[in-house]
């Protein structure tokens, strides 16, 4: 059965300090990683998408990073700020039959809180 | 940008009531979805469509139905709303893309109470 399992489950830091969300999966057949950032209230918005080849892919101050062979992923926040608290979630892509999509398996998410 | 835009932010129906949560997608994409989302257990695909009057079960499709009559359009119908549908309904639309790379791009949500 595919998983995605996200540690740790909440986690509060200081803003201006970086953290690192993780992610391991055990998902096949394999086609992409995906993070999203959700704030409360809203839907999730896509940061980042990562193929098997891909290792690192960084938007503005988030990187994440893949290894695929250890079936890991982490998303790092740099310098956080009050406006990057929200639920992080990574959802791994499986190759499936139709447009892809439905192939999801998502995680419970990250709750993350900066503060001041 | 793409808006992917849910008509109602928060509803509140009786138990037994039939309910249509409605989304509607600005951008031609073909891939359209209904998730929803509980504390603890995150994301569930409800149901999707690839096209249009096209519609596949997800993992939870158990007390729900779709309807795609048009392409910007994907609507979620509750047949006789139960407490356990207490949730978050989220809509997403996506291009249909053979490398399965392209993101979904997600409606803020209706938080539906049922009573």
């Amino acid at each position: 059965k595919n998983q995605v399992e996200q540690s740790p489950q909440s986690l509060i830091i200081l803003e201006g300090k970086n953290c690192t969300l993780q992610c391991n999966y055990t998902v096949s057949p394999f086609s992409n990683l995906r993070w999203y950032k959700q704030d409360t209230g809203r839907g999730p918005v896509s940061l980042t998408i990562m193929t098997f080849s891909e290792n690192t892919k960084s938007n503005g101050r988030y990187t994440a990073t893949l290894d695929a062979d250890t079936k890991q992923s982490s998303l790092h926040i740099t310098a956080s700020q009050l406006s990057d608290s929200a639920s992080y979630i990574c959802v791994v892509s499986a190759y499936a039959s139709g447009g892809g999509a439905d192939g999801l398996t998502f995680g419970k998410g990250t709750h993350l809180i900066i503060q001041p | 940008d793409v808006k992917v835009t849910q008509s109602s932010r928060y509803l509140v129906k009786r138990t037994g009531e039939k309910v249509f949560l409605e989304c509607v997608q600005d951008m031609d994409h073909e891939n359209m979805f209904w998730y929803r989302q509980d504390p603890g257990l995150g994301l569930r695909l409800i149901y999707f469509s690839y096209d249009v009057k096209m519609k596949e079960k997800g993992d939870i499709p158990e007390g729900y139905s779709v309807s795609r009559e048009k392409k910007e359009r994907f609507s979620l119908i509750l047949e006789s709303a139960s407490t356990n549908q207490t949730s978050m309904y989220l809509c997403a639309s996506s291009m249909r893309d053979s490398s399965y790379n392209l993101p979904l791009h997600f409606g803020n949500g209706t938080r539906l109470t049922v009573t």
